[in-house]
């Protein structure tokens, strides 16, 4: 299985800001999703992230509020923009095969 | 077609009891179907999948029902203990998990002592 790494871990955030998300990979994949999960609810699938080409995103996520990218083919950025206390959520990576990052705890004050 | 049900929402358990979790799904094209643990303040951990050409998967105290037919799967945590008092959430993928996946609404689980 491979080892996911995201940075920051947690952060707490003014509104009106923007916070980029890592995702660190020890093998090259093919596919990388970015979930949410809302305090005390499952986790959602923000978009997935193929390496060269445009991110695909879920229905009600759009690109504008979460860009990703995707460089090359062990990393991945999700940048939450112009944050509000809704955007408040833990924010996980995946790779195939089901296993996740450790996730990064956002709160926006 | 993508929902995933899950249930119960809640559940406790006196320790050294079985720990019963259900879900049901609708699109016949998954093929991946894990359960993630995951305790407050963590991000979920993969506990245990199947791919739905074997009806029951056991690792340890934890074991997965398949039924194709009815579409549902089950986990069974045996000899439940207070240390798998914890959030649990079954999910649901195609291409034999290299997909999105389609997760349940969870299961809290408290085991008594």
């Amino acid at each position: 299985s491979a080892v996911i790494s995201q940075k920051p871990s947690r952060d707490i955030c003014q509104r009106g800001t923007s916070l980029t998300i890592q995702c660190q990979v020890d093998s090259q994949v093919t596919m990388m999703f970015w979930y949410r999960q809302q305090p005390g609810q499952s986790l959602t699938l923000i978009a997935t992230a193929n390496q060269g080409s445009e991110a695909t995103y879920e229905s009600g996520f759009v690109i504008d509020k979460f860009p990703i990218s995707r460089p090359n083919l062990t990393f991945s950025t999700l940048t939450v923009s112009n944050m509000s206390p809704e955007d408040s959520s833990i924010y996980l990576c995946s790779v195939g095969d089901g296993f996740f990052g450790p996730g990064t705890r956002l709160t926006v004050l | 077609q993508q929902q995933v049900k899950q249930s119960p929402q809640s559940l406790i358990v006196q320790k050294g009891g079985i720990s019963i979790i259900n879900c049901a799904y609708e699109n016949t094209a998954f093929d991946y179907f894990p359960w993630y643990q995951q305790f407050p303040g963590k991000g979920p951990a993969l506990l245990i999948a199947i791919r739905p050409d074997v009806s029951e998967k056991k690792e340890g105290r934890f074991t997965i029902s398949f039924n194709k037919s009815a579409k549902q799967f089950s986990l069974h945590i045996m000899d439940s203990q207070p240390g798998d008092s914890a959030t649990y959430f079954c999910a649901a993928s195609k291409a034999g998990g290299y997909n999105k996946l389609i997760f349940g609404a969870g299961t809290r689980l408290a085991v008594h002592p």
